[in-house]
């Protein structure tokens, strides 16, 4: 069926990276743009970028801009979001959306950021 | 503090209407589409308007969106326990050219 699978929660100490995949199945992967969005604990939604899975250009919000990476893997039909440098406030639930609507949603995986 | 302004939480009884107002500016809902997603608790977003008054399949006409300038609003009718929810337009903002929210909306069906 149409599905985006997320992988499974992290736990990360300040400073590290996370990288996060959202498998996509139940629909060509090229024709849909992804997006990745996070909702801290409590809190609204939050876009934080874009990635064209065909020619797999991208675009972030400015406040993510250096530290998020946004690539994809074609023979996966695969996306990643990578975050360095985090911090606390990068604690949150990641969900990857797919195409102009946002009308599939992964599950979302919670990345808890720790010392 | 989010670009898109909804109100915090509506309230309404079962059977009866609520309406969520999103309110943006000529960057955003003014130009762009919107569209509204609900949040059930513990679960992922679901979408259930899209440019501004279209419903995908499987969402019931309970459910209806307008936009009028710069601001939108959500319908529901017939105000059922399981519509407890968070609710979140967003659209497009040709200014930031980013994805933006609003806030989210609690809406408690009492």
């Amino acid at each position: 069926q149409v599905q985006l699978v997320q992988s499974g929660a992290e736990v990360k100490k300040p400073g590290a990276s996370v990288k996060v995949s959202c498998k996509a199945s139940g629909y060509t992967f090229t024709s849909y743009y992804m997006h990745w969005v996070r909702q801290a604990p409590g809190q609204g939604l939050e876009w934080m970028g874009i990635i064209n899975p065909s020619g797999g250009s991208t675009s972030y919000a400015q406040k993510f801009q250096g530290r998020v990476t946004m690539t994809r893997d074609t023979s996966t039909s695969t996306v990643y979001m990578e975050l360095s440098s985090l911090r606390s406030e990068d604690t949150a639930v990641y969900y990857c959306a797919r195409g102009r609507h946002l009308d599939l949603w992964g599950r979302g995986t919670l990345v808890t950021v720790s010392s | 503090q989010s670009v898109l302004t909804q109100p915090p939480s509506v309230s309404a009884a079962p059977g009866q209407k609520v309406t969520i107002s999103c309110s943006g500016s000529s960057s955003n809902i003014g130009n762009n589409y919107v569209s509204w997603y609900q949040q059930l608790p513990g679960t992922a977003p679901k979408l259930l308007i899209y440019d501004n008054n279209k419903r995908p399949s499987g969402i019931p006409d309970r459910f209806s969106g307008s936009k009028s300038g710069t601001s939108a609003t959500l319908g529901i009718t017939g105000l059922q326990t399981g519509d407890e929810a968070d609710y979140y337009c967003g659209t497009w903002d040709s200014s930031l050219s980013a994805r933006v929210f609003g806030g989210g909306t609690k809406l408690t069906v009492l």
